[in-house]
């Protein structure tokens, strides 16, 4: 079974900064994706990035960009110039691939991320 | 395409009653997850579908739940008799394995409040 660990319950930071939400994942599968949803105030669960474990290429999604790193089993989210419509949970998910399917996400228990006026 | 439906948004019901919740997947996909979100659990895979068939159901919590998908366009997660701790928000998200990156879409959940 997989498990996803997210350490930082809950960040703050100003506007237009940068920020980092940690993700560490524990699994013996070769193949998987990995994501990151955002959940604003509205409960509705918002795709923000993916990565496929097979690409050693960060992937990027405008502000959105992550720090891949296969071996320490690391997935952390950078946001570039915050804005204020980002205050959401934020969860990475891990899923697993099978022959031509897929299983369905584990979550991590999710960072609470407040970007103050 | 209107995204994952679900219904209702909100349900109130008394500890004992049935509850039944229903997901419409996005037209053309072929898997159909549901998840519960409790603030002790977090967000948790309870079953999910492949062509209408269910392929794990090893996270629905005890014989009282049970998910149907009786054709690609409809499926139901039931929950009877109904406990307090089952109040939770329940997702339906679907996808099209293969086809989009296995990005999954959720649906806005049902809030279910047991008193």
């Amino acid at each position: 079974a997989q498990t996803v660990t997210q350490s930082q319950p809950e960040m703050s930071v100003q506007e237009a900064e940068t920020v980092t939400l940690s993700c560490t994942y524990d699994t013996s599968e070769s193949n998987y994706y990995l994501f990151w949803y955002k959940q604003p105030p509205s409960r509705q669960m918002i795709l923000v990035i993916r990565q496929e474990a097979y690409k050693q290429q960060n992937a990027t999604e405008n502000r959105f960009s992550v720090n891949f790193q296969k071996a320490a089993k690391s997935f952390s989210l950078k946001i570039s110039d915050s804005q204020l419509g980002d205050t959401a949970m934020y969860f990475c998910a891990f899923m697993k691939l099978r022959g031509g399917g897929a299983d369905g996400l584990t979550f991590g228990k999710g960072t609470h991320l407040i970007i103050q006026p | 395409d209107a995204g994952v439906i679900q219904s209702p948004r909100h349900e109130v019901t008394e500890m004992g009653q049935e509850v039944t919740l229903r997901c419409k997947p996005i037209s053309g996909h072929d898997y159909l997850f549901w998840y519960r979100q409790t603030m002790m659990r977090g967000l948790e895979l309870l079953i999910y579908f492949n062509n209408n068939v269910p392929i794990d159901d090893s996270g629905m919590p005890e014989d009282r739940f049970s998910a149907k998908m009786p054709n690609a366009s409809f499926s139901t997660l039931k929950i009877q008799p109904s406990e307090p701790r089952d109040s939770a928000v329940y997702f339906c998200a679907s996808s099209q394995i293969g086809f989009s990156s296995y990005e999954q879409y959720f649906g806005p959940g049902t809030r279910l409040t047991v008193t």
